[in-house]
């Protein structure tokens, strides 16, 4: 039963255009969500989050939207660069749950 | 800035012998946690401590795997009795628990490959 699902594998977009990557989760208990950037060989690093109180959280050029009703996240990359080409992950976790659960990744590729 | 650090990075080995993993979190982060991540897929959760106390451990985690953090520092990963289905990449992440939600900061793993 996999709780957190990004059900793109991949998404190819035009440099200086928006990636919007998708992410559902179907545990209620969740109230804490966040987005992970991966390159090959090194470990996820954290890009940004957005708690369950909040519909909308922007960092620069990175905006989480969340839809609780709906169980859906969605991460928007505004102008798209080719550095933003990566695997992104998306997480969720609840209040004093310590351990976050991860979707399979979408692979971003932003082509010059 | 130091980040979290995992050694050794790859590993190498053959099917039933032991192997142990060790990471060094950030500095002042009192969570750290362990994760397990195949190809394809995202990181899966095994264990995590809060300073040197083992509060959860997942099912993925059988009796052949045991993780230790003692002095609430630095933290092991030991594998018994590999197995192919064990090769993997083991992530490390560690973040402080301050009762707020905290995001967490990963290592670069270290990649183990059963022979």
């Amino acid at each position: 039963d996999q709780q957190v699902k990004q059900n793109s594998p991949s998404l190819s977009v035009q440099e200086g255009r928006i990636s919007i990557l998708n992410c559902d989760y179907t545990n209620s208990m969740f109230d804490y969500f966040l987005w992970y950037k991966k390159y090959p060989a090194e470990g996820p690093t954290f890009l940004i989050s957005i708690s369950s109180i909040k519909d909308k959280n922007e960092d620069g050029r990175f905006t989480v939207f969340l839809n609780k009703s709906a169980k859906h996240l969605s991460l928007h990359i505004v102008p798209s660069q080719p550095g933003d080409s990566a695997v992104y992950f998306c997480a969720a976790s609840w209040t004093n749950a310590g351990k976050s659960t991860f979707g399979d990744g979408t692979t971003l590729t932003v082509k010059p | 800035d130091t980040g979290v650090s995992q050694n050794p990075r790859h590993k190498i080995t053959k099917r039933g012998q032991n192997v142990t993993f060790r990471c060094d979190p950030i500095s002042e982060h009192n969570r750290l946690y362990w994760y397990r991540q195949t190809l394809g897929q995202g990181p899966e959760f095994l264990t995590y401590f809060q300073n040197e106390a083992q509060l959860e451990k997942s099912r993925l985690l059988s009796d052949r795997f045991s993780a230790e953090r003692p002095k609430g520092s630095f933290s092991t990963l030991e594998i018994q009795r590999t197995e192919q289905g064990d090769s993997a990449m083991y992530l490390c992440a560690s973040s402080l628990g301050s009762g707020q939600n905290q995001p967490q900061h990963f290592g670069d793993g270290t990649r183990l490959s059963i022979l």
